[in-house]
């Protein structure tokens, strides 16, 4: 299975951005970086997902190393809501298979 | 909301009990993910089904089995309960592997 690693927590403060950083040095070609967060007693929300070229969206932004082994997730204004847990994962193509989950950066936001 | 709903929202049953979660898509969608989340566990994947086929499996125990309908909506079946199988379980579903999946709220079990 092609396995990322993310910090185990993170700290920022409202209003200012957040940069979440994965590695997945094994990552395929035909893997999708996908980002997903669980708030508190909350089913899994769907982020913003890549293969190579940055991505944004209203939620966030991705960018995504030349290399493809590692990628960052942004958020560029954080907010109380913002706090969350949140997964980088390794999602193949049209493949036979579920999403993989790691044990996400717990992300805490100061007010 | 993501556009999955998930019936029944929380569930208290005894143990070698059978119950059945019922997940409906979203329009459009053909994948349907099945997830259990317990507190030592983490988010599991257990099962998944493409346009009413069953594709892969994860760590689905056999106790426990799954189906997708022609209606595109699926039904994940539970039996001989154990207090272990309490766990928030969570449907998914996207229009293929790969794409932006997006989950319900769960159903909560709570065996006793």
């Amino acid at each position: 299975d092609a396995k990322t690693t993310q910090p185990n927590s993170m700290e920022s403060n409202e209003e200012e951005p957040v940069h979440l950083p994965c590695n997945h040095s094994t990552i395929s070609g035909t893997d999708y970086i996908h980002w997903y967060r669980q708030l508190p007693s909350q089913g899994p929300e769907y982020v913003i997902h890549g293969l190579t070229s940055n991505v944004n969206n209203r939620m966030a932004s991705l960018a995504i190393a030349e290399d493809r082994k590692s990628s960052t997730l942004i958020l560029h204004r954080a907010t109380l809501r913002d706090a969350a847990v949140y997964y980088c994962i390794l999602w193949t193509g049209g493949g036979a298979d579920g999403l993989t989950f790691g044990k996400g950066t717990h992300l805490i936001i100061q007010p | 909301d993501s556009g999955v709903t998930q019936t029944p929202k929380h569930l208290i049953t005894a143990t070698g009990q059978r119950v059945t979660l019922r997940c409906s898509p979203r329009s459009g969608d053909l994948s349907v993910y099945w997830y259990q989340q317990s507190l030592d566990q983490g988010l599991q994947f257990l099962i998944q089904y493409y346009n009413g086929e069953e594709r892969a499996k994860g760590n689905i125990l056999e106790r426990f089995s799954a189906q997708q309908f022609p209606d595109l909506h699926s039904e994940l079946n539970l039996s001989s309960l154990e207090l272990g199988d309490s766990a928030l379980y969570f449907c998914a579903s996207s229009v293929v592997a790969g794409a932006e999946a997006f989950f319900g709220q769960g159903t909560r079990l709570t065996v006793v």
